[in-house]
């Protein structure tokens, strides 16, 4: 298993663009998130899907789009590039029981996004 | 919305022991605990869930006290490996899936 795979790993942006950041796992799991992580900040949770079809907003969702149409992947979208959204994005994603259970949150190595 | 972890920042020689702690306002079903190296991902360390259930991880444990809505983790006899930053992160009841995480503890362990 590859586990949770992110790309791209690095990527430079002008203000203004637009880019999607992939992200995908091989482990069956229903539970997918996206973070950004800011010093000092923690892990903010941008979005999170319960599975594939089912997505919903986190504490930080303005300016990021993101879609589940299949298990593996969850795509995470920048619409219109804004250099605050500098950060470093992780994935995760996690194995759910039954319902409303969560289990451990295996994480992508991240995309490091500086917008310019 | 975001839980409190307390300290900020801890230094540790090798062999002593600490304590993190995590709080919350809301009423939470389950805590999970993450140690990050630097300029890596974040790895998964223990998860208590409401109702007294837990795993552990090395010297490492935690306890969840639902009535107060706080976790803390403890590592005992510390090791250089136990640098990092430490996570928490909660869950409320029926949000299953929407981990919360807190601001982070550094924990830094020197010879």
């Amino acid at each position: 298993n590859a586990g949770v795979t992110q790309t791209p790993k690095f990527q430079v942006l002008k203000t203004g663009q637009s880019m999607t950041l992939q992200c995908a796992q091989d482990m069956n799991h229903e539970y997918m998130s996206w973070y950004r992580q800011d010093p000092g900040m923690g892990l903010r949770l941008i979005h999170y899907s319960v599975g594939a079809g089912i997505t919903d907003q986190g504490e930080v969702p303005n300016g990021y789009n993101v879609s589940r149409s299949t298990t593996e992947d969850f795509p995470l979208r920048l619409l219109s590039a804004a250099p605050s959204q500098t950060s470093v994005y992780f994935c995760a994603s996690s194995y759910s029981p039954r319902l409303f259970m969560n289990t451990e949150a295996f994480f992508g190595q991240g995309t490091r996004l500086t917008v310019v | 919305q975001q839980p409190v972890q307390s300290p900020q920042a801890v230094i540790l020689r090798e062999g002593e022991d600490a304590v993190i702690n995590c709080s919350s306002s809301k009423a939470l079903y389950s805590v999970h605990w993450y140690r990050q190296k630097h300029g890596e991902a974040p790895v998964f360390l223990m998860i208590l869930l409401k109702g007294g259930e837990q795993k552990g991880h090395e010297k490492i444990s935690a306890s969840f006290n639902e009535k107060k809505q706080q976790s803390s983790l403890y590592l005992t006899a510390s090791q250089l490996s136990y640098s990092g930053t430490y996570f928490c992160g909660t869950e409320k009841n029926n949000q299953g899936g929407k981990l919360i995480f807190g601001q982070g503890t550094e924990l830094s362990v020197k010879p």
